[in-house]
């Protein structure tokens, strides 16, 4: 049972460069999430959705997009990459308000 | 504005010591209150989650207590391991949705022999 599977978990990227982070879920969750966590700073919600098809954007959405075009399978794009969103990346998803599961995360930098 | 705070910022103890973690938070509408443990390099795993009405929840040596009036919780780790150094998350949702959550900063504690 993989649970939560993120790829990839390490990138290093070019100020200016694009990039695709994908996540995956075999526990059949509705909700799915985009967190990033900075040092000193709580996880704060970049996007989620509620269901295939459906996304919605969270605290920090500026300069991200994402997709949910089949029911496990997450998103997360940068389009034109930006020093400021070094940082490492975490998906989760939850069935309802309980049971969130995490991902192990994506360490970005951007140079 | 919704907040968590959580203190200390960090703790080191001695293998088998207790110790207890705080947090307060200033959430409303208040739905439910999670600690995550967090190892370095991982994702959080959830450790418990307490609803309004409940105001104690064990998992193990981690016991976590809720005062819903003051809005503080707290989790005690009893007997502590070398495996328990690790980041510790207060995590509070607000609300009916679980997208609407908010995160502590977490405490770091250090478990040395």
């Amino acid at each position: 049972n993989a649970g939560v599977t993120q790829t990839p978990k390490f990138r290093v990227l070019k100020t200016g460069q694009s990039m695709t982070l994908l996540c995956a879920q075999d526990m059949n969750h509705e909700y799915m999430y985009w967190y990033r966590q900075d040092p000193g700073m709580g996880l704060r919600l970049i996007h989620y959705s509620v269901g295939e098809g459906t996304t919605a954007k969270g605290e920090v959405p500026d300069g991200y997009n994402v997709s949910r075009l089949k029911k496990q399978n997450f998103l997360l794009g940068l389009e034109s990459a930006a020093p400021s969103q070094t940082s490492v990346y975490f998906c989760a998803s939850s069935y309802q308000d309980y049971g969130y599961t995490f991902g192990s995360g994506t360490r970005l930098t951007v140079v | 504005k919704n907040q968590v705070e959580q203190s200390p910022q960090s703790l080191i103890i001695l293998e088998g010591k207790n110790c207890t973690l705080q947090c307060n938070y200033t959430v409303s509408p208040f739905s439910n209150l999670r600690w995550y443990k967090q190892d370095t390099g991982r994702g959080p795993v959830s450790l418990t989650i307490m609803t309004f009405s409940e105001n104690t929840k064990s998992n193990g040596r981690y016991t976590a207590t809720l005062d819903a009036d003051t809005k503080q919780s707290s989790l005690h780790i009893t007997a502590s391991q070398l495996s328990d150094s690790a980041s510790y998350i207060c995590v509070v949702s607000v609300g009916a949705g679980s997208y609407q959550l908010t995160f502590g900063k977490g405490t770091k504690l250090s478990v040395i022999p």
